[in-house]
């Protein structure tokens, strides 16, 4: 079956750039979606198609998706992005999720 | 504005039975496919289920098949999980989503706030 591997953690001082990856088999072939989730709370897209934002995200989330990695960049780092954050994607009419980044800010 | 609540959820015994229960406003409920995906303490997201817009197409997690029931009733705009032979793994909060089309295939746009499930002899 198809898995999905994200870090466990990144950590960035506020003001740099965070990069949260997503590996899986030919990811590039496949739509990936981001999901950004704070404690107690329900999950929050951030991030859908690849590099589409939902209305209301900040453009300093972005997203990128080739060969077998897919990327969540998410520049100039708040103290409230700190949160976790799942990837998802489709395959085989089920849907996927990684293990999941905890992004830290310093 | 989406707004989507989830209900049923409770503590229950190994073996036993719930029906969760997501209702949905905001939007043309038929129009769209919805997903359950769940959450045990401290872990991460799990997909549990999907049902197309139209009702006839179910899908299912492999931890789940067998066990548990997707359906919805688009003149209530209300979407249904109906788990049974419950386990002490399946101790989870359970979210309603929403898909982005009819059939599920995208992203979840939209989210509940979720119903905790309590598996406890």
């Amino acid at each position: 079956s198809y898995v999905l591997t994200q870090p466990p953690s990144v950590s960035v001082a506020p003001g740099q750039t965070a990069r949260i990856t997503c590996g899986g088999n030919n990811i590039g072939s496949k739509s990936v979606h981001w999901y950004q989730q704070k404690p107690g709370q329900a999950p929050v897209l951030v991030v859908y198609d690849d590099i589409d934002r939902p209305s209301g995200i900040p453009e300093r989330f972005s997203g990128s998706n080739s060969g077998k990695m897919a990327t969540l960049t998410i520049s100039r780092v708040e103290a409230g992005d700190e949160a976790d954050y799942y990837c998802q994607v489709w395959d085989s009419s089920s849907a996927l999720f990684g293990g999941g980044t905890k992004l830290t800010v310093l | 504005e989406v707004q989507l609540v989830e209900s049923g959820g409770g503590s229950v015994q190994p073996g036993g039975s719930l029906r969760l229960s997501c209702a949905a406003s905001g939007f043309t409920f038929r129009s769209y496919a919805m997903s359950w995906v769940r959450q045990a303490p401290g872990k991460g997201l799990e997909w549990v289920s999907a049902i197309s817009g139209s009702g006839g197409y179910t899908y299912y997690g492999d931890s789940v098949k067998g066990r548990f029931t997707v359906s919805r009733d688009n003149s209530k705009n209300t979407l249904y999980l109906q788990i049974n032979s419950l386990r002490a793994e399946d101790t989870a909060v359970y979210y309603c989503a929403k898909d982005r089309v009819p059939v599920p295939a995208t992203a979840f746009g939209s989210w509940g706030q979720g119903t905790l499930v309590t598996i406890s002899s």
